[in-house]
């Protein structure tokens, strides 16, 4: 079935530092993909999208590329504040009448001063 | 553009109690979704309605749990008897149709199981 690998944290890193973290997905067809941004106490935010090959999502200095040929989405920011610090969920939306989302397991990211 | 609005927010109850939580969508969204999201894990979708007819209600434990969502607008999710494993955020959402549309969530109702 269709899923999304995301990898595990937390990862912590200091104001300034270059961030990745790594998605990839399995999926029939051709899905969307996104990452929901999960602040403390708050509910999930849409942070970027993708929806074809090749797309680029950006947004608050975030990036990811839909890559088929590698079937991932990794997230990337080339210099991360405190205020970034949140759980970051990488998700895909299953083609077909029912849509639906499927998520992977979070990545906490915790940014020190 | 008005976001998908939730209440309450906070609610601490009883085990054994019930509870209700409200859902308004963002206007003209025809899919709804309620996830349950516990503390430190991804969200879990309960159930999903398109308009006021559910698509997808396979993981809703329907011994304890309801939803309905009358005239495809407004979702109420209700939990009777509550269980302490039923702590966690409810979160809301709702989409467009079309496949790139994206799906929007709301704040969340965070419930607490004494």
């Amino acid at each position: 079935g269709d899923s999304v690998t995301q990898m595990e944290g937390p990862v912590t890193l200091s104001e300034e530092a270059f961030l990745t973290i790594n998605c990839t997905y399995t999926a029939t067809g051709y899905p969307s993909l996104f990452w929901y941004v999960q602040y403390p106490g708050e509910g999930l935010q849409l942070l970027l999208k993708a929806t074809k090959a090749d797309d680029k999502g950006s947004n608050k200095g975030f990036e990811a590329t839909y890559r088929k040929e590698t079937t991932s989405f990794h997230l990337e920011k080339g210099s991360v504040q405190v205020s970034d610090s949140a759980v970051y969920f990488c998700a895909l939306l299953k083609a077909g009448n029912n849509r639906k989302l499927i998520w992977g397991l979070g990545t906490s990211l915790a940014v020190n001063p | 553009e008005a976001g998908v609005a939730q209440s309450p927010r906070y609610k601490i109850i009883e085990k054994r109690q019930s509870v209700a939580f409200w859902c308004n969508p963002i206007s003209g969204h025809a899919t709804l979704y309620w996830y349950q999201q516990i503390l430190g894990q991804g969200p879990k979708l309960l159930i999903q309605f398109q308009n006021n007819g559910v698509v997808d209600d396979s993981q809703l434990p329907k011994d304890r749990f309801s939803a309905e969502r009358l005239k495809g607008v407004d979702s109420t999710l209700k939990i009777q008897p509550a269980k302490l494993e039923d702590s966690a955020v409810y979160l809301c959402a709702s989409g467009e149709q079309g496949l790139g549309n994206t799906i929007y969530f709301g704040e969340g109702s965070w419930l607490t199981v004494v």
